[in-house]
């Protein structure tokens, strides 16, 4: 299984709700992440955990709660967002973040398209 | 800081064109090298790599050599479907400890017309 899950597929959600984004990965990998594309942009990373610890935070607003129950999931918790927030937030993962790995292949979901009202 | 320059698009070909985009890259050392492909309303896939000077990565019939001497990193197919109309991303990331990041360029358009 190469495969990163997202869920949902689509989510639309008023900036007073509470939603949680799903990303699912069975490859064994240990680093797990978050990005963030706008329309015609290319991705931005937001999150980036290792053996299910944030490693990596790159200055997100706290309306963005990330977490990492197992390391097969990751979540990412929604909580009074703002309309510029609608964008496709992308996961994906890798086999694991270490000092000696020569690079880091990345395997991408399909992302979850989000709409903020 | 690192940086990706890809060239800008949209590039709009004819099937079974030839097609060339363009990248180019600012970086200490010796970065691997990546084109990812993004369909419409999908994620990114991982087209081609490469992680040393002279390596030619390739898939699909795409085909990109890594070249140091002039930085570069461009994807090339010989002839192109309709089916391949998407988004390209060259990208770049560094071994050891800050392999998490991956360096985008801004991404070229193609639209291949039938």
């Amino acid at each position: 299984d190469t495969e990163v899950t997202q869920t949902p597929k689509h989510l639309v959600m008023g900036m007073t709700n509470k939603k949680s984004l799903k990303c699912e990965q069975h490859m064994g990998h240990r680093a797990m992440y978050w990005y963030k594309q706008k329309a015609k942009k290319p991705p931005e990373l937001m999150f980036v955990y290792s053996y299910e610890k944030l490693s990596i935070n790159e200055s997100v607003p706290s309306r963005f709660s990330p977490e990492c129950p197992n390391s097969s999931l990751l979540n990412l918790h929604l909580h009074a967002l703002q309309p510029e927030d609608s964008a496709l937030y992308l996961c994906a993962s890798s086999y694991r973040l270490a000092a000696h790995t020569l690079y880091n292949e990345q395997f991408f979901g399909p992302g979850t398209r989000l709409t903020v009202l | 800081g690192d940086s990706v320059t890809q060239m800008e698009g949209p590039v709009t070909l004819s099937e079974e064109a030839f097609l060339t985009i363009n990248c180019t890259y600012t970086a200490t050392g010796y970065p691997s090298l990546f084109w990812y492909v993004q369909y419409p309303g999908e994620g990114l896939q991982l087209l081609l790599k490469a992680t040393k000077a002279d390596d030619k990565g390739s898939n699909k019939g795409f085909e990109a050599t890594y070249r140091k001497e002039t930085t570069s990193f461009h994807l090339e197919k010989g002839s192109v479907q309709v089916s391949d109309s998407a988004v390209y991303f060259c990208a770049l990331s560094h071994s050891g400890g800050s392999n998490y990041k991956l360096t985008f360029g801004k991404g070229t358009l193609l639209t291949v017309n039938p």
